[in-house]
C-alpha cells in the first residue's frame, strides 16, 4: 500500500517552455502533498505544501508564479514549471500524506533537464 | 547554519565494517526524527524512525539525544547493498509538519 506515482519520470525541454509534473497517490487519499527539489549532491529542499482544494503554501525563496501547484483532488497534485530555464534543471520529488505529518510517501521523482 | 547538519562524506568502508553517522539539529522545536536512505537518482526511502529510548532494526541502531540535539545511526556488519546516501530528517510540527532534510552522508561499501 501507500504508493505514490509521478509522471513523467524524466523530461527534457527547451528554455522558455512550461512543464507539468503529476503526482498521484494510487491507493490512498492524500490530504496533503509536498513538492521538493533536489540539485546534484544536495539534499531535498521543500518547495511547497499543498492541501486539497486550497492554495499551496510556498517556502521562502520559491516563486509561486513560476512554480504553479494545483491540488484539485485527494489523489492528484500537479506542479507546473513555467518558462523553464536551465537553472530549473533538477530532480523534482513529490510526497503525499494522509494525515500524520510524520508519514510521507514519496514519489519516484521527475528529472527535469532544460536545454 | 543549516538546520540539520550531517557528517560530510563520503564514507568508504569494507564489507563487514561498522559505520556510524552523526547528525545535529538546531531547532529545539523539532519533534520527530528519522533516517532515510536514498539511492542514486531515486527517491528517499524511510529507513527508521528515531526515538529517545534508542531503537534497533537488525543491523541498524538509531539514537537520539534531545539535550544535545544529536542523532546517530550505526550500521553493523555493512553489506555492499548498504551503499547509498543516508539522510537525517527532522519534523517540526509547529510549521505544519515539514520534513527538514540534512544534506546526506554518502556511504560506499567495498568488497
Amino acid at each position: 500500500g501507500a504508493v505514490v506515482s509521478q509522471h513523467p519520470s524524466w523530461v527534457i525541454c527547451k528554455s522558455g517552455t512550461s512543464v507539468k509534473i503529476e503526482c498521484r497517490s494510487l491507493d490512498f487519499q492524500a490530504t496533503t502533498m509536498f513538492w521538493y527539489r533536489q540539485f546534484p549532491k544536495q539534499s531535498l529542499m521543500l518547495m511547497a505544501t499543498s492541501n486539497e482544494g486550497s492554495k499551496a503554501t510556498y517556502e521562502q525563496g520559491v516563486e509561486k508564479d513560476k512554480f504553479l501547484i494545483n491540488h484539485a483532488s485527494l489523489t492528484l497534485s500537479t506542479l507546473t514549471v513555467t518558462s523553464a530555464h536551465p537553472e530549473d534543471s533538477s530532480f523534482y520529488i513529490c510526497s503525499a500524506s494522509s494525515g500524520s505529518p510524520d508519514t510521507q510517501y514519496f514519489g519516484p521523482g521527475t528529472r527535469l533537464t532544460v536545454l | 547554519r543549516k538546520e540539520v547538519e550531517q557528517d560530510p562524506g563520503p564514507f568508504n568502508v569494507p564489507e563487514g565494517a561498522t559505520v556510524a553517522f552523526n547528525c545535529t539539529y538546531s531547532n529545539s522545536a523539532s519533534q520527530s526524527f528519522f533516517w532515510y536512505r536514498q539511492d542514486c537518482r531515486k527517491e528517499p526511502k524511510l529507513l527508521m524512525s528515531v526515538y529517545s529510548s534508542g531503537n534497533e532494526d537488525g543491523r541498524f541502531t538509531a539514537q537520539l539525544n534531545r539535550a544535545s540535539q544529536y542523532i546517530s545511526l550505526l550500521i553493523r556488519d555493512s553489506k555492499l547493498s548498504d551503499s547509498a546516501t543516508y539522510l537525517c530528517v527532522v519534523n517540526r510540527y509547529n510549521q505544519g509538519g515539514k520534513l527538514i532534510f540534512g544534506q546526506g552522508t554518502e556511504l560506499s561499501v567495498k568488497p
